[in-house]
């Protein structure tokens, strides 16, 4: 079975751009959850989408959003990048429908994103 | 507020060798699970072990175990056997009913040949 599958692996912007970042579930997933990752904040929660609908949102500014489609995968896209933004964005999917606390979270690789 | 704390920013291991990876938790909540993924260089977290709050034994994965101590709030990973491939970022995290992970700020370890 496939793993979580996100694309790009790197990805270079300047300030100002936009960027988009994709992320295919593990078959059979319906959640996916994005998270961001830097050396000064660590790993924090950016929202996470259960059959095309957004269920929960980290505190992150309107900047960052995202969408999932009918077949679970999902982008997150970033406007109007700052140089904070570089980061690893990682997402993750599970089969989970109902918010249980025992569902696994299973990871992608992440995008790196650096903008300059 | 949930909250993870992994105070080892560091940690060494000889080969072979067990080691303990701290973690304690903070949270409300009578229901919510514990994690602990690992991170190589590579970028991809990896899922090691899980615990529930209302598991009664500590949860074992192969050569992970989990030192649960719910009235202490810990959640201690523990591995035994150090391998070279251990090295790592490991992370604790813990879900409630919020669809999401909180994650503590990482433990590298390092294993010496």
């Amino acid at each position: 079975k496939a793993g979580v599958t996100q694309t790009p692996r790197y990805l270079i912007k300047t300030r100002g751009q936009q960027v988009t970042l994709s992320c295919s579930p593990i078959s059979g997933h319906r959640s996916v959850s994005w998270y961001q990752q830097t050396p000064g904040q660590g790993l924090q929660f950016l929202f996470e989408y259960f059959s095309e609908t957004q269920r929960n949102k980290g505190n992150f500014p309107g900047r960052f959003s995202g969408r999932q489609f009918s077949n679970s995968r999902s982008e997150m896209n970033v406007s109007t990048l700052e140089l904070g933004d570089s980061a690893l964005y990682l997402c993750a999917s599970s089969l989970e429908d109902w918010g249980g606390t025992n569902e696994k979270l299973f990871f992608g690789s992440g995008t790196q994103l650096s903008v300059l | 507020a949930q909250k993870i704390t992994q105070t080892q920013p560091g940690m060494f291991v000889q080969e072979k060798e067990a080691v303990t990876l701290d973690c304690t938790y903070d949270t409300s909540d009578p229901s919510y699970g514990l994690f602990w993924y690992k991170q190589p260089s590579s970028g991809e977290m990896i899922f090691l072990i899980y615990q529930g709050s209302y598991d009664q034994q500590n949860a074992t994965e192969g050569r992970y175990s989990l030192n649960f101590q719910k009235a202490r709030k810990s959640a201690n990973l523990v591995i035994s056997a150090s391998q070279l491939g251990d090295s790592a970022m490991y992370f604790c995290a813990m879900k409630d009913s919020s669809y999401k992970l909180i994650f503590g700020s990482g433990t590298r370890l390092l294993v010496r040949p």
